[in-house]
Formats: C-alpha cells, sequence, structure tokens
C-alpha cells in the first residue's frame, strides 16, 4: 500500500524562527501533494497545494510568503513556517496523490507545531 | 460547489451498539465521498469511499456507508461498536477531475463500556 511519512511529529520553536516539515511518499511517486491545516478539534482546512516541479497553489487566505511550499522531487514535499509566531501552532497534515492515480490519496500522520 | 455538512459534532455509543455518523453532502458535479477516522495527533486513515457502481460500500474495521443520491447523504455505520473506534470520523466530498477534498467538521465517537 501507500505510505506517506511525515517528519518531525512534533515540533516547539522560539517566536520568529523558521520550521520545516517533511512529506514523503514512500513507495511511490507523488506528482501531487496537499498541506492541510487543523485546528484544536476542527476540521482540515486545506492550505497549499503543489505539483512536483512548479510553484504552489495556495488557497485564499493563505499567506504564500509565510508558509513555504517546495516540492523539489516525486518523493518530497517540505512545508516551512517561516518566522513562526505562537497564532502559526498548530496540526499540519500532508496528502500525498500517486501519479498513477492507483493509491488515491493518502495522509502523513501530521506535526504538531508549537510556537512558543 | 462543493460543501460537507456532518451531523452531531459528538456522538455517543454503547459498547456493541450501532454506530451511525450522518453526513450530507453538496455538490454540482457527481461526488467522489469518503469517511475518514483521525486517531489523537495522528493523520487521517481512510476507512471508506465511494465514486462510482455500487452505493452500499463497505470499508475496514467493519465500516460501511451507503450513497443515496435523493437525500444528498453518505452516512457511515457499523453494527456494533468496539471501544476501539472511539476517534473523531470525517465526511469529505471531492468529484471527477478535480482533486481538492472539502472536509466536514468532524464527528467525535465516544464510546461507553
Amino acid at each position: 500500500g501507500a505510505v506517506v511519512s511525515q517528519h518531525p511529529s512534533w515540533v516547539i520553536c522560539k517566536s520568529g524562527t523558521s520550521v520545516k516539515i517533511e512529506c514523503r511518499s514512500l513507495d511511490f511517486q507523488a506528482t501531487t501533494m496537499f498541506w492541510y491545516r487543523q485546528f484544536p478539534k476542527q476540521s482540515l482546512m486545506l492550505m497549499a497545494t503543489s505539483n512536483e516541479g512548479s510553484k504552489a497553489t495556495y488557497e485564499q487566505g493563505v499567506e504564500k510568503d509565510k508558509f513555504l511550499i517546495n516540492h523539489a522531487s516525486l518523493t518530497l514535499s517540505t512545508l516551512t513556517v517561516t518566522s513562526a509566531h505562537p497564532e502559526d501552532s498548530s496540526f499540519y497534515i500532508c496528502s500525498a496523490r500517486d501519479a498513477g492515480g492507483v493509491y488515491g490519496y493518502t495522509f502523513g500522520s501530521g506535526t504538531r507545531l508549537t510556537v512558543v | 460547489a462543493q460543501s460537507v455538512t456532518q451531523l452531531g459534532s459528538h456522538v455517543s455509543v454503547s459498547e456493541g451498539a450501532l454506530v451511525l455518523l450522518r453526513c450530507n453532502y453538496s455538490s454540482s458535479v457527481p461526488p467522489y465521498l469518503f469517511w475518514y477516522v483521525q486517531y489523537p495527533n495522528q493523520g487521517l486513515q481512510l476507512l471508506l469511499k465511494y465514486t462510482t457502481g455500487a452505493t452500499l460500500v463497505k470499508g475496514i474495521n467493519g465500516f460501511e456507508a451507503e450513497f443515496k443520491k435523493s437525500e444528498t447523504s453518505f452516512h457511515l455505520t457499523k453494527p456494533s461498536a468496539h471501544m476501539s473506534d472511539a476517534a473523531e470520523y470525517f465526511c469529505a466530498v471531492s468529484g471527477p477531475g478535480t482533486y481538492k477534498y472539502i472536509f466536514g467538521t468532524g464527528t467525535r465517537l465516544k464510546v461507553l463500556a
């Protein structure tokens, strides 16, 4: 089956620093990866869609300069939260779609970010 | 445009009782419908999905859901709840030609001993 590995699973950082979250498809090539944000006891909100080798497409209201997304290869996408602030504290989840469409969408295990 | 409504943010059932989690959708195109389960501090695991074909869909862990176009519903059921079913459940809608999922607000299932 398809597996998406997301690291780190949790991270604490100081306000003003940047944090990078990695999302890897382990046994398939992911042409498209998605980044979601989940606030406590709420649903998932799509932040952006990244396609390998091209710029990410951000949803309305998401600051692209704050949430940098890079999809440099068919197996890796990264989300960098720049100049993090406490309000950026959240649960971030990635999802990947395989190139052939066989596995559909597979979610990573999420990253709990706490900015202090 | 697509949207999903999950009725009941919290549902409690006794162990061994029927589980029914409600999901209604709105879609201007034939919908693809999904149920996901999320355990604390974890990602989402696909329970089942409907794209085309048979309207009664069976998933993992004994769950099933029925697509009812006339009612625009895709309710999730399980005949007998187990303690391990306690989790957050999300209904999602997508559609042909679109890669975006629209998630419902989630239903937290509590199973009572």
